[in-house]
């Protein structure tokens, strides 16, 4: 069956863009979460939704980056004003309301110029 | 979640079972012990979880100590295609605890 899929696979941005990151979890997925994974480095939390609603947003790095999941199912990740620390792979992943196991998409790999 | 130590790298020999150790002495007792993987360019894949059973299914076994301070993932039969960066990761499976928490993981490399 279909996975999470991502849009897009690759993004570049000059510096003061703002971009839109976009995430179709898998259908019926309840849950969905974002992450940031730098070169090298592990994935790292940014925010999670129950549904529509945002009930972790602990990690998102500054009060540039905005997400939203309005009617449940899609989900886009803002980042408003990029800057070159923001180039990174964003990674959504989704889960059912049952299992505790998160499935991941390939990520959006944004550049920042 | 507990903290958890893998070596940054390992070798394997196609066809041979790679097994890939993780250190978790923090461990508490309703934490379980997840692995994924990432192949190149893709996302991080679900493995395998388990809790102090030792598990096993169609990717590869899971072996956890008694004490629950260590595990080891064996991939029985490893081929190419299972060059990638392995994720052990300690936490709480409940759904008030959501986030998965990741280190920088084991890069095996699997030589033909």
């Amino acid at each position: 069956g279909a996975g999470v899929s991502q849009s897009p696979r690759y993004k570049v941005a000059k510096r003061g863009q703002d971009v839109a990151l976009r995430c179709d979890p898998i259908s019926g997925h309840v849950s969905l979460f974002w992450y940031q994974q730098a070169l090298g480095q592990g994935p790292e939390f940014l925010t999670y939704f129950q549904n529509e609603a945002q009930l972790d947003k602990s990690g998102l790095p500054s009060d540039r980056f905005f997400a939203e999941r309005p009617e449940g199912s899609v989900s886009t990740l803002k980042i408003q004003r990029t800057q070159q620390e923001d180039s990174a792979v964003y990674l959504c992943a989704s889960r059912t309301g049952s299992e505790n196991i998160q499935y991941f998409g390939a990520g959006t790999r944004l550049s920042v110029l | 979640d507990a903290k958890t130590t893998q070596p940054p790298s390992m070798d394997c020999a196609e066809g041979r079972a790679a097994n890939l150790p993780c250190n978790h002495s923090t461990i508490s007792g309703n934490e379980y012990v997840y692995w994924y993987r990432q192949i190149h360019s893709q996302g991080p894949q679900y493995i395998i979880h388990g809790l102090k059973n030792n598990e096993t299914n169609e990717m590869a076994s899971l072996i956890i100590t008694e004490d629950r301070k260590s595990s080891t993932l064996i991939l029985p039969h490893a081929t190419l295609r299972d060059t990638a960066v392995y994720y052990c990761i300690v936490r709480i499976a409940n759904f008030g605890n959501e986030k998965l928490t990741f280190g920088t993981g084991t890069r095996l490399t699997i030589i033909p």
